[in-house]
Formats: structure tokens, sequence, C-alpha cells
């Protein structure tokens, strides 16, 4: 049962655009939500997070915005670059459990 | 520089080999964790551990077993390889408790591995 459920499954932008990945959970549980970016030979790396007592959390061109009431949060990227090309993953840590749940990924091209 | 290794990167293997997968992490991290993935695809974890001595299967089935004998070492192994094993292996380890960075998993590069 997936529990973290991420769309779209990969995004095409132009150079200089905005990309938005968007992830939905049920379990109100959670309390902490990362996002990883992983490039085609490596590892994820954590590229952000936040926790839900804030809204929206900026660092550099990334920037989560949280909706607790519809338990919904995103990745925003401004001026997307070709170097963001990736793949992105969310996350949702639910404190009384022990491990991240990932959603299913999104695949992201920007075209320069 | 990372602070998790994991060795071989690559790997092509004949069907019905054994093969180890190494996975070491500097960080005194307690928790450590085992996931498949197809390129570009999900994550699915296959096993995972809490401490030395603790291992517990993952949400995906695995014919591959584990051992956590020390800390920073948690090899993967298969006992007989099979082309379904054709996948991408990525090791990844956490901090026990506190703070906001603890639940932030650390990723090794993965070993890419053919089964042929």
């Amino acid at each position: 049962q997936q529990q973290v459920k991420q769309s779209p499954q990969s995004l095409i932008v132009q150079k200089g655009g905005i990309s938005i990945i968007n992830c939905a959970y049920e379990n109100t549980a959670f309390d902490y939500f990362p996002w990883y970016q992983q490039f085609p030979g490596k590892g994820p790396a954590l590229l952000i997070a936040i926790r839900p007592d804030v809204s929206e959390k900026k660092e550099g061109r990334f920037t989560i915005s949280f909706n607790k009431s519809a338990k919904q949060f995103s990745l925003h990227i401004m001026d997307s670059q070709p170097g963001d090309s990736a793949t992105y993953f969310c996350a949702a840590h639910p404190g009384s459990a022990r491990q991240l749940t990932f959603g299913s990924g999104t695949q992201l091209t920007v075209l320069p | 520089e990372a602070d998790i290794y994991q060795t071989p990167r690559y790997l092509v293997i004949g069907t019905g080999k054994k093969i180890t997968l190494e996975c070491s992490q500097t960080m005194g991290h307690d928790k450590m964790y085992w996931y498949q993935q197809d390129p570009g695809m999900e994550l699915h974890l296959i096993h995972y551990s809490y401490g030395v001595n603790s291992t517990e299967k993952g949400d995906l089935s695995s014919e591959s077993t584990v051992s956590r004998i020390r800390t920073e070492h948690f090899p993967l192994t298969l006992e007989s390889a099979r082309p379904s094993h054709t996948s991408q292996y990525l090791c990844a380890s956490s901090v026990g408790t506190g703070g906001s960075s603890v639940y932030g998993y650390t990723f090794g590069s993965g070993t890419r591995l053919t089964v042929v």
C-alpha cells in the first residue's frame, strides 16, 4: 500500500520555467517531509525538507509548499536549469515508525 | 567525499553464482537500509537494520540476505543469482534519534548488478 502518492511521473520544462512536483499522503502521523534528488548512476541525495508546522520552506531556487489540511506537499523549482534534470522523490516519515516512505519518483527533464 | 561506500559499482555475473554486495559507512549511523531500484524508477526497500545483530525484511520480497555484525558494515548476499535479480542496489544509512535532520538518509552510489 503506497502511503505517499507522487505526480507527475515525468515532467518536461523549458529552461527558465517553473517545475512543480506534487505529493499527497494519508497518514496524519507523518511528521517530516524530505525531497530527494537523484542523478543517473548516483544514489538519491537530500535536497530540502519540511516539517508540518510550517507552510513553506525555501532554499535557493527550491521551495516546498505544505498544505496540512489537504495532506499535500509540493516541490517548486524556480528558473529551472538543464542541470536540474534528474529524478525527484518525495518522502514522509511517520514519527511512530522508523523508516521513510518514498513516493514513486518524477523524472524531470529541463530543455536548454 | 562519500560517507557511505558501496562496492562494486558494477557487476556482471553468471546465473547461479553467489554474490555479496558491500556497503560501509563512516558516520556511525545506527540504521542502515538496502533498496532495489530499476534506473530512474521507484525505490523498493528490501532489508533494513536498526543496529548490530538486528536485521529485518523490507516491503519488497527479496531472495537476498543481509547481516549486521559491525555498525559500519551492512553486506547483502545473493546465494544463487538469477537474471531476475538484475537491478541497481542502493545502500543508505540514517541517525537513530533527535532533531529534524535525523530522518535524512545518506545513500551510496549503488551497485549496478547484471546477471546473465
